[in-house]
């Protein structure tokens, strides 16, 4: 059954630094999507992305985070100067998306990379 | 402005009973979709169910139902003889369909559910 994966599975990294968290979505799939969830808390929304752009980003998807599907399979979200508030697990999903008639497909989630700022 | 409230941060039940957790959003889109994931310990989210805002008709799978009520804007799941493997933290979510949606999830807080044996 595909799934959606995502690497690395922990990565630390010094305060200020820059990092790279990748997903591989599910091979058909149109629609992709970054959510974080701190420690304990719920999981947010950070961006969505279709068509080669973003297509939504929630106030925490400030100008320290970018996106990028570099290939036809790689999909990756950069932090560009790490904080300390960045710590949290950061989910990949991706989906057959929105479609006109108001139709929402299923996301299918990643395991997630956690990431500990220091 | 779209939220979604699960009340019940923790529910602890002994095996074998039946344990509902609840869930109530709001929208003001007539389209809309409802989903719930479980996070094991392990820390993945595992889809379980959709429902989109047309159909009310209450869901079986195996020990696990939910109830869609649109009168009170509410999408409970109820485990039926619960298990220490149902033991995770359980989210539901709401996804706006209308016009210029990207089907972005807002998520509830979660309910931290613990079977004991």
């Amino acid at each position: 059954e595909p799934e959606v994966t995502q690497t690395p599975s922990h990565q630390v990294t010094q305060m200020g630094q820059e990092v790279i968290l990748r997903c591989v979505p599910i091979s058909n799939h149109l629609y992709f999507y970054w959510y974080r969830q701190i420690l304990g808390q719920k999981v947010e929304f950070l961006v969505s992305f279709y068509n080669n752009e973003i297509s939504e980003k929630s106030e925490i998807f400030d100008d320290q985070f970018s996106v990028e599907r570099p290939d036809g399979s790689n999909f990756t979200l950069k932090i560009r100067s790490t904080k300390l508030e960045d710590s949290a697990m950061y989910f990949c999903a991706s989906s057959l998306g929105v479609t006109a008639g108001g139709s929402v497909a299923t996301q299918y989630f990643g395991p997630g990379t956690r990431l500990l700022v220091l | 402005a779209q939220k979604v409230t699960q009340a019940q941060t923790e529910i602890s039940v002994v095996e074998k009973e039946d344990v509902t957790l609840d869930c109530v959003y709001e929208t003001r889109d007539t389209t809309y979709y409802l989903f719930w994931y479980k996070q094991p310990p392990s820390g993945e989210l595992v889809f379980l169910i959709r429902r989109n805002s047309f159909d009310e008709q209450n869901e079986i799978s195996g020990r696990y139902s939910w109830n869609f009520q649109k009168s009170t804007s509410s999408f409970n799941f109820t485990i039926t003889a619960s298990q220490v493997v149902d033991s995770a933290v359980y989210f539901c979510a709401l996804s706006e369909a209308g016009s210029g949606n990207t089907g972005k999830l807002i998520f509830g807080q979660g309910t931290t559910l613990q079977v004991k044996p």
